[in-house]
């Protein structure tokens, strides 16, 4: 189908070890997030790009973590020298354009477990 | 600061019953609210979005509603399925100050519909 993919949709890392994560929007949506779910959580945001620009990124818990989107379409999420506290799901959503109104559509999620 | 919960955590129903399942958020501001379901490992699936003008949403079995000043949203489900457990996810999205604003979301609330 063409909904919001994200890969790997696994990923076990050693503490330490930096991570990238992926995120293939529905083509053509302008708006993408990234969120954080913690285990038995609600997502929590952590950052948020239109297009290629980046207009938020509040929610990034550490400047462990960088997000990109350099042309507009996929984005990455990098973390840098994992902690246990980094492990948890990491959800990707895009939605079509600006409006505050339109729909988010969620990728499956990437499940970190860091050792 | 916008805070969203949800009542109850975790809800266990024989099949066939009607049910609900409610969202309290802190800030009436608001701009629209929106539960999600989540299926274990999976993304998360839009059920209903309630614009902040909006009383009530339907969609087959599902009706939500929104009372903005009272700061409070309802799921009701009717006529319950085993196909419908799942952790159902409500998100308040703030007033619009430029062209988006942050996605709250709840914690969840745990349903098991047993056949």
């Amino acid at each position: 189908g063409a909904g919001v993919s994200q890969s790997p949709r696994y990923k076990v890392a050693k503490r330490g070890q930096d991570v990238a994560l992926r995120c293939d929007p529905i083509s053509g949506h302008v708006s993408l997030f990234w969120y954080q779910q913690a285990l038995g959580q609600g997502p929590e945001f952590l950052t948020y790009f239109q297009n290629e620009a980046q207009l938020d990124k509040s929610g990034l818990p550490s400047d462990r973590f960088f997000a990109e989107r350099p042309e507009g379409s996929v984005s990455t999420l990098k973390i840098q020298r994992t902690q246990q506290e980094d492990s948890a799901v990491y959800l990707c959503a895009s939605s079509l354009n600006r409006a505050v109104d339109n729909e988010q559509f969620f990728g499956p999620g990437t499940r970190l477990t860091v050792l | 600061k916008q805070e969203v919960t949800q009542i109850p955590a975790a809800l266990s129903v024989p099949e066939g019953e009607n049910l609900v399942l409610n969202c309290s958020f802190t800030d009436s501001a608001i701009y629209n609210l929106q539960w999600f379901r989540q299926d274990p490992g999976k993304g998360l699936t839009s059920l209903l979005l309630i614009q902040s003008s909006q009383r009530e949403q339907t969609s087959g079995r599902l009706n939500a509603s929104l009372d903005k000043s009272s700061g409070r949203s309802t799921l009701y489900i009717a006529a319950s399925q085993p196909g419908d457990s799942a952790t159902y996810l409500c998100a308040a999205q703030g007033i619009m100050k430029t062209s988006y604003d942050k996605v709250i979301f709840g914690p969840g609330t745990s349903l098991s519909v047993i056949p």
